[in-house]
């Protein structure tokens, strides 16, 4: 079965600082799919990125990147000069094309906390 | 694009009333929608997907006679919480998403359900 495991469960930086986000996950199926999501203190969940298996480019867009590693089956996400409004709880999740349902399984979370 | 609301935002309800919570997508057709379940300082939980037109598929341990979903159009699914307890309260999630296979689920704002 599917599994996303991030490590880190909270991140303190003060602002400005960059911060690297974890995401390690397990999977038998050869083409899945792998997401972000930021869930701010309003609750509601933003969809950050979606990267297939067979795309290993690394991929940047404004001050968020992404490092996508098959060999060691994790999907990093990194902040660049973090500010304030980048405190949030940020989900990985990823989901298989062999489940019928499609379904996400998301990681736990990593809070990060971006102090002025 | 890809906006989903969910209404009520918030809920606060006597034990043993039922609870109807709606979740559109507004501006695409969703043939998909998902209802996740979240608590204090977790990560979002699946409890059912939801297909146009046919019945919800519950995952294991979540009961459906006592969380009922309805996906009467392409726009709309909703969750009714029956007889509802203090247990139930939690911070309920729908998403929707447009296509078929792995397309992108887009999430609600969350319904946060108190019962007292």
């Amino acid at each position: 079965a599917q599994k996303v495991t991030q490590a880190q469960t909270e991140i303190s930086v003060v602002e400005k600082e960059d911060v690297t986000l974890d995401c390690v996950y397990e999977t038998r199926d050869t083409t899945y799919y792998l997401f972000w999501y930021k869930q701010p203190p309003s609750g509601e969940l933003v969809f950050l990125i979606r990267r297939n298996s067979f795309d290993e480019q690394n991929e940047i867009s404004g001050r968020y990147s992404w490092n996508f590693q098959k060999s060691t089956s994790s999907f990093n996400f990194t902040i660049t000069a973090s500010q304030v409004v980048d405190s949030a709880v940020y989900f990985c999740a990823l989901s298989e094309a062999l489940d019928a349902g499609n379904k996400l399984t998301f990681g736990g979370g990593t809070r990060v906390l971006v102090k002025p | 694009g890809a906006v989903v609301s969910q209404h009520p935002s918030w809920v606060i309800c006597k034990s043993g009333t039922s609870v109807k919570i709606e979740c559109r997508s507004l501006d695409f057709q969703a043939t998909t929608m998902f209802w996740y379940r979240q608590f204090p300082k977790q990560s979002l939980m699946l409890m059912a997907t939801s297909n146009e037109g046919s019945k919800a598929t519950y995952e294991q341990g979540v009961e459906k006679d006592k969380f009922l979903i309805n996906h009467a159009s392409l726009t709309l699914s909703t969750l009714t919480v029956t007889s509802a307890h203090p247990e139930d309260s939690s911070f309920y999630i729908c998403s929707a998403r447009q296509g078929t296979g792995t397309d992108t689920q887009y999430f609600g704002p969350g319904t946060r359900l108190t019962v007292l």
